[in-house]
């Protein structure tokens, strides 16, 4: 168990540029969740998978970010036209989906910022 | 809205000295519940969590947590901070009727003193 690795750790890009973030879960685990968190907040819930299904969407979730998770194991976030607001921890978790609570482990983040 | 606060910012505490971080939840009959600590530019960690059963939890790195209905609190506590304590640290729910959305309070950031 070599626990849920992102990829870059740090991405700094222009605004208007595209941005792509990975997200290796652990290996056993069906659910993968991405969340954002600006300064001085809390992670917020962007979106989820089970297996390689997309089941909810936040509405944090404009038209210009797309995720996917293709195989049912990585999961990719693409961020279409960066805006200077997109800066943010961009967190991946993910879970092994039993019963009605999932522990979710978290990697240590994407740390985006849009200049 | 469903919610999770967390009422202080930020906490300085002395190194050795007893700790608690406050956390409410805002409804839920049954309240899944988790404390979580972020170290600087790190993902967060779990530190533990209750889903039902006896209402004092014990987490990893000697930390415990009590939940109590009546006061909608989900308190965190340690006997004896370390100064390698010192981070942020996030209540959270999850979302009544999801399984997979949870709700985040907005964090404490605790501060050893030397």
């Amino acid at each position: 168990d070599t626990g849920v690795s992102q990829d870059p750790r740090h991405k700094i890009t222009k605004r208007g540029q595209n941005v792509t973030f990975r997200c290796d879960p652990i290996s056993e685990h069906n659910r993968l969740y991405w969340y954002r968190q600006t300064l001085g907040q809390g992670p917020e819930f962007l979106t989820y998978f089970q297996n390689e299904a997309q089941l909810e969407k936040s509405r944090l979730l404009s038209d210009r970010f797309s995720a996917e998770r293709p195989k049912g194991s990585f999961s990719t976030l693409e961020i279409q036209r960066t805006e200077q607001g997109d800066s943010a921890m961009y967190l991946c978790a993910s879970s092994l989906a039993t019963g009605l609570a999932n522990i979710q482990y978290f990697g240590a983040g994407t740390r985006l910022s849009v200049l | 809205a469903q919610s999770v606060t967390q009422p202080d910012i930020h906490i300085t505490v002395s190194e050795g000295a007893s700790l608690e971080l406050r956390c409410n939840y805002s409804y839920g009959a049954t309240p899944y519940l988790f404390w979580y600590v972020q170290s600087p530019g790190q993902g967060l960690q779990l530190l533990l969590k209750y889903f039902s059963g006896d209402t004092l939890v014990q987490g990893i790195k000697g930390f415990e947590a009590e939940f109590k209905r009546s006061q909608s609190s989900f308190n965190l506590r340690k006997p004896s901070v370390h100064w390698s304590d010192a981070a942020e640290y996030f209540c959270a729910d999850f979302l009544t009727g999801s399984a997979s959305k949870i709700i985040f309070g907005s964090g404490t950031r605790l501060s050893i003193r030397p």
